[in-house]
C-alpha cells in the first residue's frame, strides 16, 4: 500500500517555466489537496478536490492550476514559475467519517526552487 | 487575525520533561481537532485527533480540547529525543467541510 506518492522530490525551475507536480493516492479517498509550506507560515492550502471533476481554490491559488479526472490523481500545474513559488509542496488525501473523524495522509513533499 | 494561532517555538527541553504544545482558534464551527507530527524533510503524519471537547490519551501523548476557550493542547510525558519534530495542530468543521486549517507548527527539540 503506497499511500500518497508525489513526484518529483526535488525540482529547480527557471523563472517563467511551467511544470506539473504529480500526486497519486491508492486509498480511494474522495478528498485531495495541495499545500505549500514556507518557514513561519505553516501549511497553506492551494487547491483542493472533493471528488473526480470537482476542484476549488484554497487560500493561495494564484499561479497554480489543478484538475481531477480520476479519484487517484490530482496534479498541480505551475503556469509560469516565479521565485515566490519557491517552497515545499505537499499533496494530501483524506477521508471524513462522522463517527471516526478525519485523517489526512501526506506525501513526502516536493522541494521546488525557482531561480 | 489567523483562524488558528500556534507558538512557533523553537522549544528545547531535556529528556524526560513534560512538554505542552498549544493552539488557539477563532472559528467556533471547528469540530475535529488533530495533531500532526512532522520530522525534518518528511510529510506530516497524524498523531492524535479529538472530536469536540474533552481529553484523549494515547501512550505518552494526551490531547485536550476546550471549546469554550477555543484552546487545544498536546501534552507529551517522558519526552524522548525521538520526539524532536515539528508539531502542527489542525482542525476542520462539521460533516461536509473538508478544508483543514493548520497552525504554523511548533518546533520541538528534546535534548538527550
Amino acid at each position: 500500500n503506497a499511500g500518497v506518492t508525489q513526484t518529483p522530490k526535488f525540482q529547480v525551475l527557471k523563472t517563467g517555466q511551467s511544470m506539473t507536480l504529480q500526486c497519486a493516492q491508492d486509498m480511494n479517498h474522495e478528498y485531495m489537496s495541495w499545500y505549500r509550506q514556507d518557514p513561519g507560515m505553516g501549511l497553506r492550502l492551494i487547491h483542493y478536490s472533493v471528488g473526480a471533476g470537482i476542484t476549488d481554490q484554497g487560500e493561495v491559488p494564484n499561479g497554480y492550476n489543478v484538475s481531477r479526472s480520476t479519484t487517484e490523481d490530482f496534479p498541480l500545474r505551475l503556469l509560469s514559475a516565479a521565485p515566490s513559488q519557491t517552497s515545499v509542496y505537499f499533496c494530501a488525501s483524506s477521508f471524513f467519517r462522522t463517527a471516526t473523524g478525519a485523517e489526512a495522509f501526506f506525501g513526502q513533499g516536493t522541494r521546488l526552487t525557482v531561480v | 487575525q489567523k483562524e488558528v494561532e500556534q507558538d512557533p517555538g523553537p522549544l528545547s527541553v531535556p529528556e524526560g520533561a513534560i512538554v505542552s504544545l498549544n493552539c488557539t482558534y477563532s472559528n467556533s464551527a471547528f469540530q475535529y481537532f488533530m495533531w500532526y507530527r512532522q520530522y525534518s524533510r518528511k510529510g506530516p503524519e497524524l498523531l492524535m485527533y479529538t472530536y469536540s471537547s474533552g481529553n484523549k490519551e494515547d501512550g505518552r501523548f494526551t490531547a485536550q480540547v476546550d471549546k469554550s476557550s477555543k484552546y487545544i493542547s498536546l501534552f507529551i510525558r517522558d519526552s524522548q529525543p525521538s520526539d524532536s519534530a515539528t508539531y502542527l495542530c489542525a482542525m476542520i468543521g462539521a460533516s461536509g467541510t473538508y478544508k483543514y486549517i493548520f497552525g504554523t507548527g511548533t518546533r520541538l527539540k528534546v535534548l538527550a
